[in-house]
């Protein structure tokens, strides 16, 4: 299965920018999506084929990469925006998941 | 607008059988792909699998001898059953609705997910 690393945790001020890496343990082209989840609700799309906004979601929220390198951006930071966000892959099966990293204020 | 909604028991003991159904509506479950996906305590996901719109299905490997997904389409409802269950198995559960395109690959939209506790 393809390996998923994010970094547990970042802090960020409030309308500054959060830049949150995921990298693949092998190639996953361009076929990385984002998550964002909030305390006690599911998982939201917010980017797919790594670089696309997902319907409805503010274009502060972006993403790029392709092969093993992938990064997703918030700029800038709202309070609203404090959550854990999860990189998956399904450029082979089973797909995977990041184990997410975590935004904090500072 | 598209819903998800998860039902079913919230306590199964081991070796017992977890059977979850999700209901669907706004769209028809004859049409794309829907999925189970669960969340362990600790954040860690993984992808269990999917029935088709054609009624195909498709599992993980890792729990390809234990895990059934089956519909009712005059229901728009999907099921989920997990033999065999260990306390490893306590997990929030999400049905999903899969999104593929060729060059994009596979994305989710979740429902709002169930918690299953295995304990006796």
């Amino acid at each position: 299965d393809i390996v998923l690393t994010q970094s547990p945790a970042l802090a960020v001020s409030l309308g500054q920018r959060a830049t949150i890496s995921c990298r693949a343990s092998e190639s996953v082209r361009s076929s990385m999506h984002w998550y964002q989840q909030k305390s006690g609700q599911q998982p939201k799309l917010l980017i797919y084929g790594a670089s696309n906004l997902a319907s409805g979601v503010p274009a502060r929220f972006s993403g790029s990469g392709s092969g093993t390198d992938f990064t997703f951006t918030i700029d800038p930071v709202e309070a609203d925006d404090i959550a854990t966000y999860y990189c998956q892959q399904s450029r082979n099966d089973p797909d995977t998941f990041g184990a997410g990293t975590k935004l904090e204020l500072k | 607008e598209v819903q998800l909604q998860e039902s079913g028991p919230g306590l199964v003991k081991p070796s017992q059988s977890l059977s979850l159904t999700c209901s669907v509506t706004g769209y028809s479950i004859t049409s794309n792909y829907w999925g189970w996906i669960r969340k362990f305590p600790g954040n860690k996901m993984e992808w269990m699998g999917y029935i088709s719109y054609s009624g195909s299905t498709s599992y993980n490997p890792s729990l390809k001898s234990r895990i059934s997904i089956t519909r009712d389409t005059s229901k728009n409802q999907f099921f989920l059953q997990l033999n065999s269950v260990t306390t490893e198995d306590t997990a929030t559960y999400y049905c999903a609705r899969s999104a593929r395109t060729y060059y994009d690959g596979t994305y989710y939209y979740w429902g709002q997910g169930v918690m299953v506790t295995v304990s006796s």
